[in-house]
């Protein structure tokens, strides 16, 4: 199993950044995947978590109405859309298997990261 | 939101000590409590599901007990290898949530 995230990049409060996440070694579309961020030194957060069909959505409230969380099961994507930064979201984005189809349950696999911040 | 309380923040043992961490949820989230394994620059590692459940490929010297409200995380015998960041984290309910770590440093 391997995840791994691109799309880090230092970006101006209130500007816009997209990550992603290739997802091999497992039967993507059998699985929800979630995106949980880490500021450096600090807690976790989980950010937003999608069902493997898509269908099933959930945010965290701090970045409901800015971030979108999607998957491209054809191409073994998981993808998050962020828009109207703030300096508070900059922290390591994991990208995150679950163990089921289904959002609400825990994780087993992590990708390594990729750090976004944000600063003017 | 269920507010995940660890304790302590940080620990130091000594190889062969029996460590073990507190995670108490805010509200009763049955056995719906994971724990997870960080070393620094690594990402977490999976350790205990269903509360008590070790993960496949997980040593034995790792174990899980608690249910509702209250769970503890048990590593007997511990070595050096062991000294990383643990984390518990809840799928009762959303958001999903973690406590706020426990470091662990072996003297």
């Amino acid at each position: 199993v391997q995840l791994v995230e691109s799309g880090r990049g230092l970006v101006q409060p209130g500007r816009s950044l997209r990550l992603s996440c290739a997802a091999s070694g497992f039967t993507f579309d059998d699985y929800a995947m979630h995106w949980v961020r880490q500021v450096p030194g600090k807690g976790l957060e989980w950010v937003a978590g999608i069902s493997w069909d898509g269908d099933g959505i959930n945010y965290a409230d701090s970045v409901k109405g800015r971030f979108t969380v999607s998957r491209d099961n054809a191409k073994n994507f998981l993808y998050l859309q962020m828009n109207s930064l703030r300096t508070e979201d900059t922290a390591l984005y994991y990208c995150v298997k679950g163990r089921i189809a289904a959002v609400l349950d825990a994780f087993d696999m992590w990708g390594r990261g990729t750090m976004v911040t944000v600063s003017s | 939101e269920t507010t995940l309380t660890q304790s302590p923040a940080f620990m130091s043992a000594t190889p062969g000590d029996t460590v073990t961490i507190s995670c108490k949820a805010s509200r009763d989230v049955d056995d719906d409590m994971n724990w997870y394994q960080q070393k620094p620059g690594e990402p977490p590692i999976f350790i205990i599901q269903e509360a008590t459940t070790l993960v496949p490929g997980i040593p034995p010297r790792f174990s899980g007990s608690g249910y509702g409200t209250d769970f503890t995380l048990t590593i007997n015998n511990i070595e050096s290898e062991d000294a990383a960041y643990y984390f518990c984290l809840q799928h009762d309910n959303f958001p999903l949530t973690f406590g706020g770590g426990t470091k662990v440093e072996i003297k």
